[in-house]
């Protein structure tokens, strides 16, 4: 099947850094990739809408300038929280939607998840 | 607006049993309704998805039943095992559009 791959897996850094999540289709094509956030026994919290060559489609109350998303190619969109404090200390998942495989395979239209991010600010 | 309400919010069966969680939609226009697995700390595996011109989907053990008058739709999990433990959503959406999740269901299926 699809596989989504994200990375890094855990990241643990200090308040005020700058870290950067990527997320990338191996298999097939997804001009749209979705960013999500998830608190403990929570569901998934949309953050952003991720579109090739093009700006990042943010949701209600999620600062872009504090959740910069770029998607520079059909196969990779990354996620750069800037200045993290704790607060910011969640677990990150992407999903990347079927649009197309490398192959020429008709796209699915379905939605494959990475493994996740687990972001830790001290 | 919850575009998806799913119920139960959490679910305790008995190994072998069956598990049973719904889903209600409102938007008409979604064309796709997949349901995610996740176990603590890995993103959501797709498990199973049904299109609306069908009633019924089956998977192994797993089954989605689907009725579009209702505008709902269940995933039930034959035979379950402890394996099956794990966070269930499920999920709505036309094609272009996001996905719009439930707010998830905790099942454990007790030995």
């Amino acid at each position: 099947g699809a596989v989504v791959s994200q990375h890094p897996s855990r990241v643990i850094c200090k308040s005020g850094t700058s870290v950067k999540i990527e997320c990338r289709s191996l298999d097939f094509q997804a001009t749209t990739m979705f960013w999500y956030r998830q608190f403990p026994k929570k569901s998934l919290m949309l953050m952003a809408t991720s579109n090739e060559g093009s700006k990042a489609t943010y949701e209600q109350g999620v600062e872009k300038d504090k959740f910069l998303i770029n998607h520079a190619s059909l196969t990779l969109s990354t996620l750069t929280v800037t200045s993290a404090h704790p607060e910011d200390s969640s677990f990150y998942i992407c999903s990347a939607r079927d649009t197309g495989g490398l192959a020429g395979a008709p796209n699915t239209g379905e939605l494959f998840f990475g493994e996740g991010s687990r972001l830790t600010v001290l | 607006q919850q575009q998806v309400k799913q119920s139960p919010q959490s679910l305790i069966v008995q190994k072998g049993g069956i598990s049973i969680i719904n889903c209600a939609y409102e938007n008409t226009a979604f064309d796709y309704f997949p349901w995610y697995q996740q176990f603590p700390g890995k993103g959501p595996a797709l498990l199973i998805a049904i299109r609306p011109d069908v009633s019924e989907k089956k998977e192994g053990r797993f089954t989605i039943s689907f009725n579009k008058s209702a505008k709902q739709f269940s995933l039930h999990i034959m035979d379950s095992q402890p394996g099956d433990s794990a966070t269930y959503f499920c999920a709505a959406t036309y094609y272009g559009n996001q996905f719009y999740f439930g707010t998830g269901t905790s099942l454990t299926v007790i030995p």
